[in-house]
């Protein structure tokens, strides 16, 4: 079963702070690394899919980073809204197709 | 249009029953999955096909039976259910070629009594 970790579980703040999360995930038998959100009574949302080591993808005020050879990647949101909030999901893939959702980490951002 | 679309939206059954879960994607996307939303809300891959052919089976009990009839097609049946099949089921699609992003249906919550 692969390993995936995001921390923190759980975030809340206040509209206008900016946040980052981690994901760690096995450097071994890496393919790609996908970062989904996931808003309440919705379908999860693809934001960025990084392949190469030190990729970085951006996506108006939401980041992301990667590190394929110590298995971590963060995502950072500069001025979080209200509509930020969501669970942030990332997914490894550690063969073609083969795609692994981590737990998640559920930001609340407070007006 | 929607892309990804599952059918129905809510099911509920009794223990024993065989039920089945439609998804058709209208993108031309070459691999579909399916998903199990776990009681913690973890998403889980149950299967993946590629233009038809079963790609991924992730130990999932063999009363779970994909059934993929083209490639715009997988259904998901399932066989004598029980109180823990509960859950909420994701479709998903995405192209070969390049890793890019899946897209998701809207889910299917099964409840089963």
């Amino acid at each position: 079963i692969l390993n995936v970790e995001q921390s923190p579980q759980s975030l809340h703040v206040q509209e206008g702070d900016s946040t980052n999360f981690t994901c760690s995930f096995p450097s071994s038998n890496f393919y790609a690394l996908h970062w989904y959100r996931w808003e309440t009574a919705k379908s999860p949302e693809a934001l960025f899919v990084m392949t190469l080591n030190g990729d970085e993808k951006k996506k108006g005020r939401i980041s992301a980073t990667l590190n394929t050879k110590e298995g971590y990647s963060y995502l950072y949101i500069k001025g979080s809204q209200p509509e930020d909030s969501a669970t942030y999901l990332c997914a490894p893939e550690t063969s073609y197709d083969k795609v692994i959702f981590g737990p998640g980490t559920s930001l609340s951002v407070i007006p | 249009d929607t892309a990804v679309s599952q059918t129905p939206k809510y099911l509920v059954t009794q223990m024993g029953n065989d039920k089945s879960i439609k998804c058709e994607q209208n993108l031309g996307h070459d691999t579909m999955y399916w998903y199990k939303q776990d009681s913690k809300k973890f998403l889980k891959i149950m299967f993946s096909y590629n233009n038809k052919e079963l790609i991924i089976n992730e130990t999932v009990p063999n009363r779970f039976s994909p059934k993929s009839p083209d490639k715009a097609h997988l259904n998901l049946h399932i066989n004598s259910l029980e109180l823990g099949d509960s859950a909420v089921y994701f479709c998903a699609s995405r192209p070969d070629g390049r890793p890019g992003g899946a897209f998701f249906g809207q889910g299917t919550r099964l409840t089963v009594v």
